[in-house]
């Protein structure tokens, strides 16, 4: 089945500690988001590649940082995490949405402990 | 601006009873809207979506959600709860044109008692 895929699923880090966050993706989107998700809080975009071109929420932190080496994979680099950073991180993709609006696939997503 | 407003940050109801959750959106063009639902440690699910052609709209596991313009409302339903399914739903509005931004509302969770 064609699907988004997260790992790992549940991550632990140290204070200041990089940390990197994987989806991969086998529906050949071409539209990648990343999104962080509080406890008891609604997702919060933090930003999303269309093709390669990179595009940032402008509230996201500098912290917070992506790379999408092909299609089918995206990174959520964390440079310093911090305690407010631990959340659930969401990937998500969808078709091309010049046109059209199309639903975003959402992955499992990734729990993000920081000590 | 485009905003989403979700009354009622939880919602009981007894199995087989009715289930709905309210939704109101604010847009200054036609609306995107979607409903999804989320288990716990899980991601997001699509339940359905409206983009503008039937306004009653069916989805997955027995849910719809009528597109009422007047109301700005965009509320989900369903005739009669299942125990599974408790989970936390998330109403969104899409920014039409451009890239697919979702903005979502604040979350009802759904508590089903047998």
């Amino acid at each position: 089945d064609a699907m988004v895929i997260q790992n790992p699923r549940y991550q632990v880090t140290q204070f200041g500690k990089p940390v990197t966050l994987s989806c991969s993706q086998t529906l050949n989107h071409n539209v990648m988001y990343w999104y962080q998700q509080k406890s008891s809080q609604a997702p919060k975009l933090l930003f999303h590649y269309y093709d390669k071109d990179f595009n940032n929420e402008a509230d996201t932190p500098d912290n917070f940082q992506s790379r999408r080496p092909n299609t089918s994979f995206c990174f959520l680099d964390i440079r310093s995490p911090g305690l407010g950073d631990a959340a659930m991180y969401l990937c998500a993709t969808s078709r091309d949405t010049i046109t059209v609006v199309n639903e975003q696939y959402f992955g499992p997503g990734t729990r993000l402990t920081v000590t | 601006a485009q905003s989403v407003t979700q009354l009622g940050s939880h919602v009981s109801v007894s199995e087989g009873a009715l289930v709905l959750l309210r939704c109101n959106y604010s847009s200054s063009v036609p609306p995107y809207l979607f409903w999804y639902v989320q288990y716990p440690n899980q991601g997001l699910q699509l339940l359905l979506k409206y983009t503008s052609a039937a306004t009653l709209v069916k989805g997955i596991n027995g849910f719809e959600a009528e597109f009422k313009k007047s109301e700005t409302s965009f509320h989900l339903t369903k005739p009669s709860a299942h125990m599974s399914d408790a989970a936390e739903y998330f109403c969104a509005v899409s920014l039409s044109g451009g890239y697919n931004k979702l903005i979502f509302g604040a979350g009802t969770r759904l508590a089903v008692h047998p």
